[in-house]
């Protein structure tokens, strides 16, 4: 089946600073979503992107749509303690498919 | 508004006994999804359930069945549980048309 490559699969940075996290595919997706896992919970959406070069901003958090529909990417700028969890990626396949497929994760620690 | 609520959220059981993992959600979403979350795997989808009354293997499908009760409850069912059923085990609902899934908080399962 199709699968999402995601890297790095963990990462330890000093708080303040930046972060970045990416996805990519040999698929091509109609839309990637960025997720974040706290400990103990379940996956909460952050970003959407629904159009490929799409460009959107969450607060510190800025997510992009690859031009090819291949890929996908996530930046988190001036990370601060509550940064802290899993990231997945995830996309959909469209075409009127139900179902998402998400990248192994990106486990992050920030250190105070 | 709960959102997507799951029962139990922590269940202990021996090899061969059965249980029902319950999720219901009342945001009158048309889709739902039993995935399972084990270390180093990201998320797996087990069954689906585009619309009432219909439901759909995933990647992982075996040693489980699934049940759309109604529009708001889809439960996952282990007939003998094994071992290599421990996981962490979320559901997830998804408004028709879009691409945005919603996860409930999860079940964490042993199997001794």
């Amino acid at each position: 089946g199709q699968q999402l490559n995601q890297s790095p699969q963990s990462m330890f940075i000093q708080e303040g600073e930046d972060v970045s996290m990416n996805c990519t595919s040999s698929s091509i997706f109609n839309t990637w979503l960025w997720y974040k896992q706290d400990p103990g919970e379940g996956p909460v959406l952050l970003i959407a992107l629904y159009k490929a070069g799409e460009l959107t901003s969450n607060g510190r958090l800025t997510a992009q749509f690859g031009i090819t529909r291949k890929d996908s990417f996530l930046n988190i700028s001036a990370s601060i303690p509550s940064d802290v969890g899993i990231y997945f990626c995830a996309g959909q396949l469209g075409g009127g498919s139900e179902k998402l497929v998400f990248g192994k994760g990106t486990k992050l620690t920030v250190n105070p | 508004n709960a959102g997507v609520t799951q029962t139990p959220k922590f269940q202990v059981l021996k090899t061969g006994q059965s249980m029902t993992l319950q999720c219901a959600q009342d945001m009158n979403h048309n889709s739902m999804y039993w995935y399972r979350q084990d270390p180093g795997m990201g998320l797996r989808l087990i069954y689906y359930s585009a619309s009432e009354g219909t439901t759909d293997k995933g990647e992982v499908p075996n040693g489980y069945n699934v049940s759309r009760l109604n529009k708001r409850e889809f439960s996952l069912r282990l007939e003998s549980a094994a071992p290599s059923q421990t996981s962490v085990y979320f559901c997830a609902t998804m408004k028709g048309g879009t691409d945005t899934q919603y996860f409930g908080p999860g079940t964490r399962l042993t199997v001794l």
